[in-house]
């Protein structure tokens, strides 16, 4: 089975710092994605970037991109010039790649953003 | 366009009682997820639909679970005999086909089920 894991529980970063969260993942698999969601208080879970396996280029949003290791089976994400809005919990995603897949996620890790 | 939609936004029910909770997929998403947070963690997956079937309902996690999806649109998730370990948010998620887009999963806000 797969399985995502997300070592920190809370992080902090200074308005207009970068921030990094880390996840590594499980999985046998050759085909596959992984994400990043954004869940603020409001619950409603927001995708910040995605990567497909087989790409080797790291995806870029804006102020977002990852490090993806895939033979680490590590998916970091980088949080630049972060602000207030950016405060939220983030979770980490695996999908085995075929459509109607489910998603497994980590634990989340909560992120505040200081003024 | 309208999101995916969920019903109620809150949910607060005794120990022992039926509840049903309703998920609004946007229109044209074939799939249908349903997900379970508990306080403070990760989400766990429940049962997705293809269309009204669910071929994969493996995350349902006893018997008094159980869901389904009526023309290929609304589903319910219905909880019997309801537990105070059933309290979680409930979250719904449809996704179209467009392997250009990875298949994106869209959630609706959730509803809260909170058993006394």
């Amino acid at each position: 089975a797969q399985t995502v894991t997300q070592s920190q529980p809370e992080m902090s970063v200074q308005e207009a710092e970068t921030v990094t969260l880390s996840c590594t993942y499980d999985t046998s698999e050759s085909d596959y994605y992984l994400f990043w969601y954004k869940q603020p208080p409001s619950r409603q879970m927001i995708l910040v970037i995605r990567q497909e396996a087989y790409k080797q280029q790291n995806a870029t949003e804006n102020r977002f991109s990852v490090n993806f290791q895939k033979a680490a089976k590590s998916f970091s994400l980088k949080i630049s010039d972060s602000q207030l809005g950016d405060a939220a919990m983030y979770f980490c995603a695996y999908r085995r790649g075929a459509y109607g897949n489910k998603l497994v996620f980590g634990a989340g890790t909560i992120l505040r953003v200081k003024s | 366009g309208a999101g995916v939609s969920q019903s109620p936004s809150n949910k607060v029910t005794e120990k022992g009682k039926d509840v049903e909770l309703r998920c609004d997929p946007i229109s044209g998403h074939t799939a249908l997820y349903w997900y379970r947070q508990s306080l403070g963690q990760g989400l766990e997956f429940l049962i997705y639909f293809q269309g009204n079937s669910a071929p994969d309902k493996s995350g349902l996690p006893s018997d008094r679970f159980s869901a389904e999806r009526t023309g290929g649109s609304v589903s319910t998730l219905t909880i019997q005999r309801t537990q105070q370990e059933d309290s979680a948010v409930y979250l719904c998620a449809s996704s179209p086909r467009d392997r250009e887009n990875s298949n994106e999963q869209f959630f609706g806000p959730g509803t809260r089920l909170t058993v006394l």
